[in-house]
């Protein structure tokens, strides 16, 4: 069946450093992948989106890049704020599916 | 984008007792609705998916009878829990979407059963 993996955390990082949260995927055909970020005490929002190999999502300075060779849909972005601190959670759905499948989600945490 | 709204946020009630939590759709129709439950640091784990109309399908361990799942019109679909349990404590996330869109998801209901 469809899978999402995804480096646990905790991440704890200092403001203005480099950030890359790593995400493979298994999954049959090509899924559409996403990454979502959950805010404490909320619900999730759709962080960025890419539907197709090579394909880059971007939004409020992160990006990832569907790598169909390596199954893989790294998040990263070059300079996190305190305010980037959440949980992202790296998700797929099956062309044609309607449900997601999520990862476990990795807890971030930015220090002034 | 679209807007989900799910009610209420958090909810305290005695073991025993049955909670409703609403999940709307304000601004498209969603013909599809899912149910997700999010235990402390953990992902999310999808309960049911219930199309407008139609009975919910359920995942695998999921019990529907203390579960109920309505979705009867295009905005609203409710999940109760009946007769809850501290063991059902936890945090519930709906998502909804049109036919060929992505989901939109809810802000969650934190329920504690006390």
């Amino acid at each position: 069946g469809n899978s999402v993996t995804q480096m646990e955390g905790p991440v704890t990082l200092s403001e203005e450093a480099f950030l890359t949260i790593n995400c493979t995927y298994t999954a049959t055909g090509y899924p559409s992948l996403f990454w979502y970020v959950q805010y404490p005490g909320e619900g999730l929002q759709l962080l960025l989106k890419a539907t197709k190999a090579d394909d880059k999502g971007s939004n409020k300075g992160f990006e990832a890049t569907y790598r169909k060779e390596t199954t893989s849909f790294h998040l990263e972005k070059g300079s996190v704020q305190v305010s980037d601190s959440a949980v992202y959670f790296c998700a797929l759905r099956s062309a044609g599916g309607q449900n997601f499948v999520f990862g476990p989600g990795t807890r971030l945490s930015v220090l002034p | 984008g679209a807007v989900v709204s799910q009610h209420p946020s958090r909810v305290i009630c005695k073991s025993g007792t049955s909670v409703k939590i609403e999940c709307r759709s304000l601004d498209f129709q969603a013909t599809t609705m899912f149910w997700y439950r999010q235990f402390p640091k953990k992902s999310l784990m999808l309960m049911a998916t219930s199309n407008e109309g139609s009975k919910a399908t359920y995942e695998q361990g999921v019990e529907k009878d203390k579960f109920l799942i309505n979705h009867a019109s295009l905005t609203l679909s409710t999940l109760t829990v009946t007769s809850a349990h501290p063991e059902d404590s936890s945090f519930y996330i709906c998502s909804a979407r049109e036919s060929s869109t992505e989901a939109f998801f809810g802000q969650g209901t934190r329920l504690t059963v006390v």
